[in-house]
């Protein structure tokens, strides 16, 4: 079985510029995650996808950034415009149920982000 | 809101020596941890989970670590880390809750293995 796959691997973009990330979840799971990592610091959660639908973006920092999952399959994370503190390591992740709180998140290698 | 530490940034450990990582969490209620692995390249690799029963969990890899209420921990240890141990680790707290289901991460503990 795929894991969860993450493209492009590596960007980098100049300041004011837009980025879109791809993340294609396990199949079959219903939960999408993405999360981000800035300079070396924690991991942080951006956003929660059941589905189609956004069930929690409280972790989004700004409206720069946007995130859909059309058709509850792969999701796309886009920056708009790309500013300096975009910069590091996005990660996605995957769940199996949405009625079961304690599935395992599943994730990608990440995407890493350097805006010059 | 909940919250972990890693006190440890950076540790290195002769290989085939014990390994424990620590993590200290925040959180409200029972918590939901979690012990992931980033190897160079790689994706975060879950090693083991706890949500509730016994307090001993073991992983995979020969990983394991123990939950203390007591003392709002959830370390990490290894009785003998191979060389392919080298890695950053990272410990999470997860909510319990269908409507909040996003990990609480620490900042991570590198890992060195010397020869």
């Amino acid at each position: 079985e795929a894991g969860v796959t993450q493209f492009p691997s590596h960007s980098v973009i100049e300041k004011g510029q837009t980025v879109t990330l791809r993340c294609d979840p396990i199949s079959g799971h219903d939960n999408l995650y993405w999360y981000r990592r800035v300079m070396g610091k924690e991991i942080k959660f951006l956003l929660h996808f059941v589905k189609e639908s956004k069930q929690d973006e409280s972790g989004m920092p700004n409206n720069r950034f946007l995130a859909e999952r059309t058709g509850g399959t792969y999701s796309t994370l886009k920056v708009q415009p790309a500013e300096l503190e975009d910069s590091g390591v996005y990660f996605c992740a995957s769940s199996q149920s949405p009625g079961t709180y304690t599935d395992t998140q599943y994730f990608g290698p990440g995407t890493r982000l350097t805006v010059l | 809101a909940q919250s972990v530490t890693q006190p440890d940034i950076h540790i290195t450990v002769s290989e085939g020596a014990s390994l424990e990582l620590r993590c200290n969490y925040s959180y409200g209620a029972t918590p939901y941890l979690f012990w992931y692995v980033q190897s160079p390249g790689q994706g975060l690799q879950l090693l083991l989970k706890y949500f509730s029963g016994d307090t001993l969990v073991q992983g995979i890899k020969g990983f394991e670590a123990e939950f203390k209420r007591s003392q709002s921990s959830f370390n990490l240890r290894k009785p003998s880390v191979h060389w392919s141990d080298a890695a950053e680790y990272f410990c999470a707290v997860g909510a319990l809750s269908s409507s909040a289901r996003q990990l609480t991460f620490g900042s991570g503990t590198q890992l060195t293995v010397l020869p």
